[in-house]
């Protein structure tokens, strides 16, 4: 059964710093990984889905990696800023042979302080 | 362009009674996933649908717990009878390009479920 883990739970930083949230995941044997954003009291937004083939995918000021020998993703964030302020969640999946859904992480609760 | 409309946005019932959420993936999307989140579990798949058949129900706690896809514009998840621990928030999610691979997933904005 596929397990993702992501680290840290909780981060504060001073605005304009980048930062790097870390995502684990223990069945490589995926289809693609995605990122996403989540406000408090709305639903999940998209950020990246990074395909199995693929290593990085990159939107604006935002970067994923994927290394799925090592069961490793990373999130980089350029230049936070406050709006940036939301829960960061990994999600894996969907498996080979598995279901079809996403496995998620508990999430990374992000605050960029102005 | 109309994202995945969730109704109702919060449903506050007792013990007991019967709970029926709705959703409206994105139009085109032939894939339809719905998902719960609590603070203790995080977000786990409840069942996923293709071409509105159930395809993957291993998620669904009990047999309280049901769900059905009547066509491709509407699916509904029930709970009978509800219980205090069904409490949290629903998510219902689309995606397009067949069994769902490859194409990113677009979430509603969730029902909160309160059972008292």
């Amino acid at each position: 059964k596929q397990e993702v883990t992501q680290i840290p739970a909780a981060l504060s930083v001073p605005e304009g710093e980048n930062l790097v949230l870390n995502c684990s995941f223990t069945d490589s044997a995926i289809y693609n990984l995605q990122w996403f954003r989540q406000d408090p009291g709305k639903g999940l937004t998209s950020l990246l889905l990074i395909q199995s083939s693929q290593r990085e995918q990159t939107s604006g000021r935002l970067n994923a990696s994927l290394d799925k020998s090592s069961g490793r993703s990373t999130l980089y964030i350029a230049a936070s800023q406050p709006g940036d302020s939301a829960t960061y969640l990994c999600a894996a999946g969907p498996g080979r042979g598995g279901a079809d859904g996403l496995t998620f992480g508990k999430g990374t609760h992000l605050i960029i302080q102005p | 362009d109309a994202g995945v409309i969730q109704s109702p946005r919060h449903e506050v019932t007792e013990m007991g009674q019967e709970v029926t959420l709705r959703c409206k993936p994105i139009s085109g999307h032939n894939s339809l996933f719905w998902y719960r989140q609590t603070m203790m579990r995080g977000l786990e798949l409840l069942i996923y649908f293709n071409n509105n058949v159930p395809i993957d129900d291993s998620g669904m706690p009990e047999d309280r717990f049901s769900a059905k896809m009547p066509n491709a514009s509407f699916s509904t998840l029930k709970i009978q009878p509800s219980e205090p621990r069904d409490s949290a928030v629903y998510f219902c999610a689309s995606s397009s390009g067949g069994r769902g691979l490859n194409q990113p997933q677009h979430f509603g904005d969730g029902t909160r479920l309160s059972i008292l």
